[in-house]
Formats: C-alpha cells, structure tokens, sequence
C-alpha cells in the first residue's frame, strides 16, 4: 500500500506569492490533517479535513487555507508569503477522524520563503 | 504559548542503556498522549500512545509513563540501539472532547545513540 505522498518536496518562493501544496493520502483514508513544522515551534496544527469538510482549525492565519476533494486528496495554500512562513509542511492521513485513528506523516515539502 | 514541553532538545545515550525522553502538558484537557519518532527527510511515524486512564502502557522495548498529576509524561527506551537515533516529539489531546481531537506537539527531542 502506497504512503502519503506530497508533492511538491522542495519550493522556494518570494514573499508577496501565494503557493499551493499536495498532499495525496493513503488509499482508503478519508481525514487529512496539516501541520507546520519549524525549529523553535515544533509541529503546529494547521487544519483537518474530513470528507471534504474542514473539522478542525489551528491558531493561523486566514492567509493559510485548505480543501480537500471528493478522492479525498488535499491542498494547503498559503498567501501573500512571508519570510516567517518558511518551514517544512506535514499532511498526515488516517482512516477516520478523531485522535484514536493512527495518522500516517508524508515527508513534507520544505518551503523556503526569500 | 507551549502546551506540550521538551525542555531537552537533544539526549545522547550509549548503545545499550535506556533512553529516557521527557514531555511536560499544561493543559488538564489533554487526555490523550502519542509519542512520535522522526527521521531526517522522512515524515514521523506513530510510537506509542497512553491514554489518561492509564499510567503506564508497553510495546516492545519502549515503554510510557503518565503522570497525571505532574502532567508530566516519559517515554523509556530499554536497551537503545542505533536505529533509535531519531527526534522524538511528545503529542497531546483532548480525546474525550469531541471537536477538539487536534494533536498538540512537543518542539520535539533529538536521541543520539552511542555505538
């Protein structure tokens, strides 16, 4: 069974841009879950999606959004770039919602914002 | 503000001995807890988890330990071997309070083992 993959893993932007990330989750799982990782936060909660709906919300900025389609593949998009938005975004993918569900991490891309 | 501390940002143990990974909550909500391992260029992969019903929960050689009342959690790895070399990152949440599952994350701890 194929992992989670996100596309793509590598991008560098310059500020003011707007970007859009992937995130395809394992076949058969219908939650997809963001999360930004940097050096000094750790991981943050971005968003959750479930059957195309957004379950849950972290503490960012309307900036940052998602959605996630009908086969359940997800995308993040960030706005008006800043140099502070440059870190490694996670998705991660489980079978149903709720925390008792095993979520399963891509690799991330790694952003860089110049 | 840090709900879910690791106030050791990097452990270097020696091959063999027991690996010991603290985690301090300050939220009395969180009633869930996962440990997660990460390795460079990789996503994290699910360790171990406990539930606040619980103080001590066991898989293989890594072993949790709740302590509710410090909120304090640890994450014991008996004996450490190479391959553990890692980051290990502490996660929280409100299991029971439905709407609120989010996972709340350590800043994570880098494990070196020694050979």
């Amino acid at each position: 069974k194929a992992g989670v993959t996100q596309t793509p893993r590598y991008l560098i932007k310059t500020r003011g841009q707007q970007v859009t990330l992937s995130c395809s989750p394992i076949s058969g799982h219908r939650s997809v879950s963001w999360y930004q990782q940097t050096p000094g936060q750790g991981l943050q909660f971005l968003f959750e999606y479930f059957s195309e709906t957004q379950r849950n919300k972290g503490n960012f900025p309307g900036r940052f959004s998602g959605r996630q389609f009908s086969n359940s593949r997800s995308e993040m998009n960030v706005s008006t770039l800043e140099l502070g938005d440059s870190a490694l975004y996670l998705c991660a993918s489980s079978l149903g919602t709720g925390i008792t569900y095993e979520q399963y991490f891509g690799p991330g891309t790694r952003l860089t914002v110049t | 503000d840090q709900q879910v501390k690791q106030n050791s940002p990097s452990l270097s143990v020696q091959e063999g001995r027991i690996s010991i990974l603290n985690c301090d909550y300050t939220n009395s909500m969180f009633d869930y807890f996962l440990w997660y391992k990460k390795y460079p260029a990789e996503g994290p992969t699910f360790l171990i988890s406990i539930s606040s019903i619980k103080d001590k929960n066991e898989d293989g050689r890594f072993t949790v330990f709740l302590n509710k009342s410090a909120k304090h959690l640890s994450l014991h790895i008996v004996p450490s071997q190479p391959g553990d070399s890692a980051v290990y990152f502490c996660a929280a949440s409100g299991a029971s309070n439905f709407g609120n599952e989010k996972l709340t994350f350590g800043t994570g701890t880098r494990l070196t083992i020694i050979p």
